[in-house]
């Protein structure tokens, strides 16, 4: 099936440092979305994408779609300490109806 | 106002059992996805509801079975339970027609343990 691979698996950064993380497919999506997800909690949408090369900010995120609809990155700059968790790409190979495919996440460590 | 509830947040089961977990969606929404997340993974889709109809599936056996009632509440089933069952089961939900695409709001879970 349909695959989205994220990288890095995991992130041990410094706070204040800048982040990037990316995910991957062999496939072409029309949507890209970031969620992240707290210890015992569901996900939460950070960004959603609809165009080919939108670059879209919320906050101190950025996200982008690639020009190719196969990829997507992530970044947040200035990482503070509730930046911690898990961060999902997903994607909609479909129209607006279709599944939410997610990816297996990027998780975020910030040492003291 | 409320948000995605589900219920029960634990249980135990052992192999071949049966259970049924539960969700109530965000006011306003009406459609419900279920998800499977094992440890240390991504969501998997499981299946979706929208107007008391199965809409969408993933690819997940028959021994996974789900509803939906005229108030848009949900339940997930699952059969014969085996170990490879442990996992927190996500319920999301959104709004059909006047939803942003891609966003589901997701409930804590029900983390489903098999011995």
């Amino acid at each position: 099936g349909q695959q989205l691979n994220q990288s890095p698996q995991s992130m041990f950064i410094q706070e204040g440092e800048d982040v990037s993380m990316n995910c991957t497919s062999s496939s072409i999506f029309n949507t890209w979305l970031w969620y992240k997800q707290d210890p015992g909690e569901g996900p939460v949408l950070l960004i959603a994408l609809y165009k080919a090369g939108e670059l879209t900010s919320n906050g101190r995120l950025t996200a982008q779609f690639g020009i190719t609809r196969k990829d997507s990155f992530l970044n947040i700059s200035a990482s503070i300490p509730s930046d911690v968790g898990i961060y999902f790409c997903a994607g909609q190979l479909g129209d607006r109806d279709d599944k939410i495919i997610f990816g297996k996440g990027t998780r975020l460590h910030i040492l003291p | 106002d409320a948000g995605v509830t589900q219920s029960p947040t634990h249980l135990i089961k052992t192999r071949g059992q049966q259970v049924t977990l539960r969700c109530s969606p965000k006011s306003g929404h009406d459609t419900v996805s279920w998800y499977q997340q094992a440890l240390g993974q991504g969501p998997q889709f499981i299946f979706q509801y929208y107007e008391e109809e199965e809409r969408q599936r993933g690819n997940f056996p028959d021994r996974f079975s789900g509803h939906q009632f005229p108030n848009y509440s949900s339940e997930l089933n699952v059969n014969a339970l085996l170990l490879g069952d442990s996992a927190l089961y996500l319920c999301a939900s959104s709004s059909y027609l006047t939803g942003n695409t891609g966003e589901l709001f997701f409930g804590e879970g029900s983390r489903l343990t098999v011995l």
